[in-house]
């Protein structure tokens, strides 16, 4: 059964400064992974999906990366700024419907 | 192009009525998840639809159903409403549910409120 964990729950950190945020999983056998933004009370915001034949993607201060093998990826936001504070989900998708969502790290950035 | 679409975005209801909860996905997607995020935990797969059919369901009772229209929208039911039930409930779509490359998206979400 695919599980997926994210760390830390919670992370809070100054403006200006660059920060990494880890997903795990169990089973490697995964189509791709995506890096979702949540803010409070509204839905999820689409940030990066990685092919599991892929390492890494960018997209402005963002860069996922993938490694499959140890069933690890991480985020990394660079020079943070307060309009990033939000929950980010890290989704694991094992084919079909079955995305599995990590309980997601609530980021704090402050001015 | 719009995205994800979902109605109503607050919904009170009260123990042991019915609610329905309704999503429009994107123009050209023909699959479209249920989930449910309950506080502080995480998001829960409720059910999905492809090309009309429901594929298939996580672990609720039956009193959460479903269906899936002509047109790709759909519309989740919950009898029976219980307290635990109060949570948001978000939808997503997707071009298909196969393909390696397919992202998921979100609407902004249904925020049921059960007293």
């Amino acid at each position: 059964k695919q599980e997926v964990t994210q760390i830390p729950a919670a992370l809070s950190v100054p403006e200006g400064e660059n920060l990494v945020l880890n997903c795990s999983f169990t089973d490697s056998a995964i189509y791709n992974l995506q890096w979702f933004r949540q803010d409070p009370g509204k839905g999820l915001t689409s940030l990066l999906l990685i092919q599991s034949s892929q390492r890494e993607q960018t997209s402005g201060r963002l860069n996922a990366s993938l490694d499959k093998s140890s069933g690890r990826s991480t985020l990394y936001i660079a020079a943070s700024q307060p309009g990033d504070s939000a929950t980010y989900l890290c989704a694991v998708n094992t084919g079909g419907f079955k995305t599995i969502f990590g309980a997601g790290t609530r980021l704090f950035v402050k001015a | 192009e719009a995205g994800v679409t979902q109605s109503p975005t607050h919904l009170i209801k009260t123990r042991g009525q019915q609610a329905t909860l309704r999503c429009s996905p994107i123009s050209g997607h023909t699959s479209v998840y249920w989930y449910q995020q309950a506080l502080g935990l995480g998001l829960q797969f409720l059910l999905w639809y492809d090309e009309g059919e429901e594929r298939n369901r996580g672990n609720f009772p039956p009193r959460f159903s479903g269906r899936q229209f002509p047109n790709y929208s759909s519309e989740l039911n919950v009898n029976a409403l219980e307290l635990e039930d109060s949570a948001l409930y978000l939808c997503a779509s997707s071009f298909t549910a196969a393909s390696r490359n397919e992202k998921l998206f979100f609407g902004s979400g249904t925020q049921l409120s059960v007293l």
